[in-house]
């Protein structure tokens, strides 16, 4: 089945304590993106890469870092996680970076994450 | 840069009944529209979109929308909701001009279903 897995669906942390949530897409995607949803702020983007290597900041970057070695893979890391990063997390991919008719976001099921 | 309007936050409609929710979008050209829908504990699904063409799109679950250009519109509808349409509704901009393909999302509307 096509689709975007992210882990941990549900995580609690420390201020200051390292994580990494992880973003993984089967559909050969070239174009892969974070966003924080946070209440009555819809969907914000934090970084967004068009492919392997390329990493690009969003609207909301600061406190956040990505890598993209693999295509598949999009891991979002939280250096030094503080309370203001508690939001809810989603990954998206789409064919190409391109806009196209045949290319749309494909998301994951989200990430809740508090910090404490 | 483009922009995406969503003036109700929420929006409360009997079952059966038709539903509108509201989008507009600043762009100094043609955007690319985009209708998702989140359901609770769920990821965003794409309902339909708008690239080119015919002005009035038709989606999945019997959802439609209408890119008015002359109101910088592009309105979501179903002539019947029912109980399972609740869910909470995301427009979304994308600039074909722009080089970095950006998708906008707007704040989003909550739908709430009365039985």
């Amino acid at each position: 089945e096509a689709q975007v897995t992210q882990n941990p669906r549900y995580l609690i942390t420390v201020t200051g304590k390292k994580l990494t949530v992880t973003c993984s897409q089967n559909m050969n995607h070239e174009y892969m993106s974070w966003y924080r949803q946070d209440p009555g702020l819809g969907l914000r983007q934090i970084y967004y890469s068009m492919n392997v290597e390329v990493t690009d900041k969003g609207d909301v970057p600061e406190g956040y870092k990505v890598s993209r070695k693999e295509k598949r893979n999009f891991p979002l890391i939280l250096e030094s996680p503080s309370p203001n990063q508690t939001s809810l997390y989603f990954c998206a991919s789409s064919l190409a970076a391109v806009l196209s008719g045949a290319n749309v976001l494909t998301f994951g099921a989200g990430s809740r994450l508090t910090v404490l | 840069a483009q922009s995406v309007t969503q003036p109700d936050i929420h929006i409360t409609v009997s079952e059966g009944a038709s539903l509108e929710l509201r989008c507009n979008y600043s762009y100094g050209a043609t955007p690319y529209l985009f209708w998702y829908v989140q359901s609770p504990g769920q990821g965003l699904q794409l309902l339909l979109k708008y690239f080119s063409g015919d002005t009035l799109v038709q989606g999945i679950k019997g959802f439609e929308a209408e890119f008015k250009r002359s109101q910088s519109s592009f309105n979501l509808r179903k002539p019947s909701v029912h109980w399972s349409d609740a869910a909470e509704y995301f427009c979304a901009v994308g600039a074909p001009l722009n080089r970095d393909d950006k998708i906008i999302f707007g704040k989003g509307t909550r739908l709430h279903i009365l039985p």
